[in-house]
């Protein structure tokens, strides 16, 4: 069945560094692939998303490349904040059809 | 509604004892999911409305749990005689019909069995 693998962490940076989240897929044909994010004591929010190859989403700072060649969707940010701290999903979903999620990244970032 | 509404937001219940749950999704969204987020843990798909039909539920855990919808609004997700290990944030979301349509979630219902 599909399924979404994403970098163990939990991931520790410095404000100002470079963030990659990396994210692959496994599915038959081309799924839309989402970025979520939950940040402490909130709800879980969408945060960026690609609906075909090649697309690239973005928001806050952060993009993401839908990449068919490594089935991949890895997230960036080029200078992370502390407020960027919070836990990080990958997911993929078929139209209407329910969401597939990673595990989960939780990422802090210290000042 | 202008976002997901769930309820309620915590619940402490012992076990044995029957819960309900409650989500209100936003207008007009035909599409209902409940998720469950156990602490620590990413999320696990349980069932997906269409309308008021549940063409997949194949994530309920047990015969335990159930789900209803009534048309394409209010959904309840039951469960009977819960136990330690239904402890969990149980999430809903729904979206619009369609390809690439993002989900919206709800805050959740954080559920206690003691």
């Amino acid at each position: 069945g599909d399924s979404v693998t994403q970098m163990e962490g939990p991931v520790t940076l410095s404000e100002e560094a470079f963030l990659t989240i990396n994210c692959t897929y496994t599915a038959t044909g081309y799924p839309s692939l989402f970025w979520y994010v939950q940040y402490p004591g909130e709800g879980l929010q969408l945060l960026l998303k690609a609906t075909k190859a090649d697309d690239k989403g973005s928001n806050k700072g952060f993009e993401a490349t839908y990449r068919k060649e490594t089935t991949s969707f890895h997230l960036e940010k080029g200078s992370v904040q502390v407020s960027d701290s919070a836990v990080y999903f990958c997911a993929l979903s078929w139209g209407a059809q329910k969401l597939v999620f990673g595990q989960g990244t939780r990422l802090t970032i210290n000042p | 509604g202008a976002g997901v509404s769930q309820s309620p937001s915590n619940k402490v219940t012992e076990k044995g004892k029957d819960v309900e749950l409650r989500c209100d999704p936003i207008s007009g969204h035909t599409a209902l999911y409940w998720y469950r987020q156990r602490l620590g843990q990413g999320l696990e798909f349980l069932i997906y409305f269409q309308g008021n039909s549940a063409p997949d539920k194949s994530g309920l855990p047990s015969d335990r749990f159930s789900a209803e919808r009534t048309g394409e609004s209010v959904s309840t997700l039951t469960i009977q005689r819960t136990q330690q290990e239904d402890s969990a944030v149980y999430l809903c979301a729904s979206s619009l019909r369609g390809q690439g349509s993002g989900y919206t979630f709800g805050s959740g219902t954080r559920l206690t069995v003691v």
